[in-house]
């Protein structure tokens, strides 16, 4: 199946600080990717839809100043998180999806503000 | 938003026994996706069911879908403690959105 990678894997940072986080899709071309956070115990939330070259859909309460998405070539999406906060710290995990719209999941990147 | 609900959310059993776990759901859908997910990794997709199946097989895996009812359930069949994890079910949504939305998940623990 298609693989998809995030970097990294787990990162702590201070609070106030930003925080960049990549997911690339490694033997296909995702046109489209997600960004979802899950907090402990709970399901996943989808935070924005990125489409090549177009801006991102943000879900309906996520700041999109502050959960910056980029997602410049059909490989790689970035998720930036600004200013971070201790409420920031989560389980990060990106899809993506190509021709066949079927979703493929990173293995997660979990986040800790200090 | 979340558009699902899972039941139970949690479960605790036996190896060897059967688990069943449900999901209901609110919009029209294209497909019910179910994932399991060990305590801090990534998801692994179970199994997909179309809108206009009922049932479907995979392994020690059987889905069923009720588009009436609008509520899916997941049975493993024989359980090894190699399948305690949390299980959650993923709406993809009819209009062409692509998007996956997903339920609150089980938490399955399977006993030697």
């Amino acid at each position: 199946g298609a693989v998809v990678s995030q970097h990294p894997s787990w990162v702590i940072c201070k609070s106030g600080t930003s925080v960049k986080i990549e997911c690339r899709s490694l033997d296909f071309q995702a046109t489209t990717m997600f960004w979802y956070r899950q907090f402990p115990k709970q399901s996943l939330m989808l935070m924005a839809t990125s489409n090549e070259g177009s801006k991102a859909t943000y879900e309906q309460g996520v700041e999109k100043d502050k959960f910056l998405i980029n997602h410049a070539s059909l490989t790689l999406s970035t998720l930036t998180v600004t200013s971070a906060h201790p409420e920031d710290s989560s389980f990060y995990i990106c899809s993506a999806s190509g021709q066949s719209y079927e979703q493929y999941f990173g293995p997660g990147t979990r986040l800790t503000v200090t | 938003s979340q558009q699902g609900e899972e039941d139970p959310q949690a479960l605790s059993i036996q190896e060897g026994e059967n688990a069943t776990m449900n999901c209901s759901y609110k919009t029209s859908i294209n497909n019910l996706q179910w994932y399991r997910q060990n305590s801090g990794r990534g998801l692994v997709h179970l199994i997909l069911i179309r809108s206009n199946e009922r049932e479907k097989h995979s392994g020690r895996l059987r889905v069923t879908l009720d588009t009436s009812k609008k509520s899916s359930s997941l049975l493993i069949t024989a359980s090894r403690a190699a399948d305690t994890a949390s299980y959650f079910c993923a709406t993809d949504l009819s209009g062409g959105y692509n998007k996956l939305i997903f339920g609150a998940g089980t938490r399955l623990a399977v006993h030697p």
